[in-house]
């Protein structure tokens, strides 16, 4: 069965602080994995597609990579506007398009 | 430019009655996800749709839910004789194109089953 797990579940940050989100999937065919981030009574906001082992992407202070089996989110020096739920999720070849989500990691930095 | 839309931002309605939800996506996006957020259940796929059509539904709850789009724009999710499971955060999406393309999410629909 296609899977998707997220942890940790909440991760409370200093500013400044440096840490990791960790996303691991086991699915059939990985035709890409995505980073999105939710801040509440919002809809998810996307910030990387990663498409194979050894890829990264960063944006601002959020760098993505992935391997075979997991992704890794670094936060560097993060801010209390970083504050959020980051949300992971795999598309699967030929399954059209949809996303399997995992439960996410609600991250709180704190100032 | 205008992103995903959705209405109504939040629906209470009484549990057995029928209810529509409504997504305007982005314009020119060919494909339209639905998923439905609930508490302790994360994000789930329910249907999308490539143009007008429906090739995977294969995430709909039960046959009380249904989902058209016409004019490869406007989608409404209808859920008939609602029950309190049906309580969540129905989210939608669109993008450029079916298969590996980022998708990008409308703020909602809260709907509250009593």
């Amino acid at each position: 069965e296609d899977q998707v797990t997220q942890s940790p579940e909440a991760l409370r940050l200093q500013e400044g602080e440096s840490s990791s989100l960790n996303c691991s999937y086991t699915v059939s065919g990985l035709r890409g994995l995505f980073w999105y981030r939710q801040d509440p009574g919002k809809g998810p906001e996307f910030l990387f597609t990663l498409y194979s082992a050894g890829e990264e992407k960063e944006k601002e202070r959020l760098k993505a990579t992935l391997t075979k089996k997991e992704s890794f989110l670094h936060i560097t020096a993060p801010k209390p506007e970083d504050s959020a739920t980051y949300l992971c999720a795999v598309e699967i070849y030929n399954q059209g398009g949809k996303l399997i989500f995992g439960q996410g990691t609600e991250l709180s930095v704190k100032p | 430019g205008a992103g995903v839309s959705q209405s109504p931002s939040n629906k209470v309605t009484e549990k057995g009655k029928d209810v529509e939800l409504r997504c305007d996506p982005i314009s020119g996006h060919t494909a339209l996800y639905w998923y439905r957020q609930s508490l302790g259940q994360g994000l789930e796929f329910l249907i999308y749709f490539q143009g007008n059509s429906a090739p995977d539904k294969s995430g709909l709850p039960s046959d009380r839910f249904s989902a058209e789009r016409t004019g490869g724009s406007v989608s409404t999710l209808t859920i008939q004789r609602t029950q309190q499971e049906d309580s969540a955060v129905y989210l939608c999406a669109s993008s450029s194109s079916v298969s590996g393309s980022e998708q990008f999410f409308g703020p909602g629909t809260r709907l509250t089953v009593l």
